[in-house]
């Protein structure tokens, strides 16, 4: 089955201590994604890759590094969390040139207290 | 810099009726594409329809359909005989054809319509 898949789904966390939410996808799609949901601001990007070993910033990048060592894999780091990144995060990917949108991970729910 | 705009936060609409959503759109550009997701209480986003800005024709996807009118910028969807299972916030989103100076082809949302159906 054609899919994102993210982990986890759900996290609660500490101010501060470096964390990793994994996304993969199995499409072989070079375009990968980063989006967080916030209430009343819909979905900004995060982060973006072309491929593999581009990568760059979206609209809301700070505080957030990513990778992509492999086409399949795009992790999302946060290396010392604030509680305002407290939020719903979307790993998605599509081909480049495309129009069929984006295909969607689950989503991993983030607290950080 | 394209921006997208739900000017419904929440709807309702009773079982079998039919509703219709409201997006406008702001872009210079004459080739893009435009979608409708739907995000359940399970918040997985789901495509419910796309449209490619160069055909006229309206996309239809079963019990959806889309209004796009492209000189009022406006794309609209419609569900006709709502279920239970339509509840969900929905947004509306562009992506340009062109590719960014950086190669960015990025989902551009509004800021979603939470839709009640009532039983």
């Amino acid at each position: 089955e054609a899919q994102v898949t993210q982990n986890p789904r759900y996290l609660i966390t500490v101010t501060g201590k470096k964390l990793t939410v994994t996304c993969s996808q199995n499409m072989n799609h070079e375009y990968m994604s980063w989006y967080r949901q916030d209430p009343g601001l819909g979905l900004r990007q995060i982060y973006y890759s072309m491929n593999v070993e581009v990568t760059d910033k979206g609209d809301v990048p700070e505080g957030y590094k990513v990778s992509r060592k492999e086409k399949r894999n795009f992790p999302l780091i946060l290396e010392s969390p604030s509680p305002n990144q407290t939020s719903l995060y979307f790993c998605a990917s599509s081909p480049t040139r495309e129009n069929y949108g984006y295909t969607f991970g689950s989503g991993t729910r983030l607290t950080v207290v | 810099a394209q921006t997208v705009t739900q000017s419904q936060p929440e709807m309702s609409v009773q079982e079998a009726e039919t509703v219709t959503l409201s997006c406008t759109y702001d872009t210079s550009e004459s080739d893009y594409y435009l979608f409708w997701y739907k995000q359940p209480p399970s918040r997985q986003m789901i495509l419910v329809i796309r449209q490619e800005a160069y055909k006229q024709q309206n996309a239809t996807e079963n019990r959806f359909s889309v209004n796009f009118q492209k000189a009022a910028k406006s794309f609209s969807l419609k569900i006709s005989d709502s279920q239970l299972g339509d509840a969900a916030m929905y947004f509306c989103a562009y992506r340009s054809a062109n590719m960014e100076e950086s190669g960015n082809t990025p989902l551009v949302f509004g800021k979603g319509t939470r839709l009640s159906v009532i039983a």
